[in-house]
């Protein structure tokens, strides 16, 4: 069974510019979560969707970060304009849905290091 | 106020030897649940081990297990036998209900463990 996928594993783009992470889920799981490491930080919640909603979104920094998941399949998270304070390690991660919410296990891709110059 | 607590940002640890590290927490909420996730050098968040605040015992998984003082708030992974393949970052984290009803995963900073050989 594949993982969780990220694509790309680096990226590196100059203040300004946009950039589009994605994110493949394990296939059946309706939860998808994006987390973030800025250096020397905590791995800080982004949102979560519930197949194609949006669960929770109290984590987005601000509005230059869009995150979508059409179909409820892959999700994408959109940098623009690019900051400096965008720089760090993007997780995606995903889990089933049942019933006991609390101990849900969330499977975490790779990441995508994220280097805005 | 920072919500999960590690303490140690560097660990060393004999081959073989055991090695505990140490997680505090702090909620409010009766229910929550504990992980600890590492990170080797390839990336990726490997789940580990998982503890509710409502289990009566320990949780164990294999040669992982973890030290549940509720009363004192702290999550300590111990690792026995420790391999070189078990140098790596690791994460605590504490799952706290978001909005709706939502869960997501509160991370601590990390420690990061070096197996002497």
């Amino acid at each position: 069974e594949a993982g969780v996928t990220q694509f790309p594993s680096h990226s590196v783009i100059e203040k300004g510019q946009t950039v589009t992470l994605r994110c493949d889920p394990i296939s059946g799981h309706d939860n998808l979560y994006w987390y973030r490491r800025v250096m020397g930080k905590e791995i800080k919640f982004l949102l979560h969707f519930v197949k194609e909603s949006k669960q929770d979104e109290s984590g987005m920094p601000n509005n230059r970060f869009l995150a979508e998941r059409t179909g409820g399949t892959y999700s994408t998270l959109k940098v623009q304009p690019a900051e400096l304070e965008d720089s760090g390690v993007y997780f995606c991660a995903s889990s089933h849905r049942g019933s006991g919410a609390a101990n849900e296990k969330l499977f975490f891709g790779s990441g995508t290091q994220l280097s805005v110059l | 106020a920072q919500k999960i607590t590690q303490t140690q940002p560097g660990m060393f640890v004999q081959e073989k030897e055991a090695v505990t590290l140490d997680c505090t927490y702090d909620t409010s909420d009766p229910s929550y649940g504990l992980f600890w996730y590492k990170q080797p050098s390839s990336g990726e968040m490997i789940f580990l081990i998982y503890q509710g605040s409502y289990d009566q015992q320990n949780a164990t998984e294999g040669r992982y297990s973890l030290n549940f003082q509720k009363a004192r708030k702290s999550a300590n992974l111990v690792i026995s036998a420790s391999q070189l393949g078990d140098s790596a970052m690791y994460f605590c984290a504490m799952r706290e209900r978001g909005m709706d009803s939502s869960y997501k995963l509160i991370f601590g900073s990390g420690t990061r463990l070096l197996v002497r050989p």
